[in-house]
């Protein structure tokens, strides 16, 4: 079974640029995450889509972040313009269930690390 | 106070020993934890989950789960020079869909 997909590994922009990153998931797997993990701090959640639906976005600048999952299976990250706090490296993951069960389980993939020069 | 907190580390401990890796958490009604192992410069890997209070042993690891001190440990025994890394505690809160992490302790295994 693939793994979660993602690209590009690595991205660096200068400050007020735009940069996208894009995530597959498992095939089959209905809930997808994007997370931000800024150096020496735990993945923090800024989406979640089940299948093409937003159930939680409540951590996402949206001043400057985006996302969609138009067709419930690959997603896109967007930051226009990006600043340098957003360096940091953006996990995509996903889970084969709803995301409320408890015994869910979230598999990453490789993350892109973006710096923001 | 942090919803999911860890000791930062460095944990340092003697290979072949056993290293303990401790978490306690927030929201008393947090439902199901999550051990991940992070290696440097990669995605974070799932070790585990628990969910009912006690022990649960899969090889080398026992995740530890207490509710009414709303603390979560891992025990990794005869622990190898391959298991350096940073060990992130994650926990799903009473709202059941979003799982929070905390900010991992990093492990170093002296030969």
């Amino acid at each position: 079974e693939a793994g979660v997909a993602q690209s590009p590994r690595y991205k660096i922009i200068e400050k007020r640029q735009s940069v996208a990153f894009w995530c597959n998931p498992i095939s089959g797997h209905a809930t997808l995450y994007w997370y931000q993990q800024i150096l020496g701090q735990g993945p923090k959640l800024l989406i979640q889509f089940q299948n093409n639906g937003v159930v939680d976005d409540s951590q996402l600048p949206k001043d400057r972040f985006s996302a969609e999952r138009l067709k419930g299976v690959d997603s896109t990250l967007k930051i226009q313009p990006a600043k340098l706090e957003d360096s940091a490296v953006y996990l995509c993951a996903s889970s084969s269930r709803t995301g409320g069960s408890r015994t869910d389980t979230q598999y990453f993939g490789p993350g892109t690390r973006l710096t923001v020069l | 106070q942090k919803e999911v907190e860890q000791n930062s580390g460095p944990l340092s401990v003697p290979e072949g020993a056993i290293a303990s890796l401790n978490c306690t958490y927030s929201d008393r009604g947090s439902q199901s934890f999550f051990w991940y192992r992070q290696y440097s410069g990669k995605s974070p890997e799932l070790i585990m989950f628990i969910y009912s209070n006690g022990d649960k042993e899969d090889g080398r690891f026992t995740a530890q789960l207490n509710k009414a001190s709303q603390y979560v440990s891992l025990l990794i025994r005869d622990s190898q020079p391959s298991d350096s890394a940073t060990y992130l505690c994650a926990v799903r809160g009473s709202s059941a869909s979003k799982i929070i992490f905390g900010s991992g302790t990093r492990l170093s295994i002296r030969p």
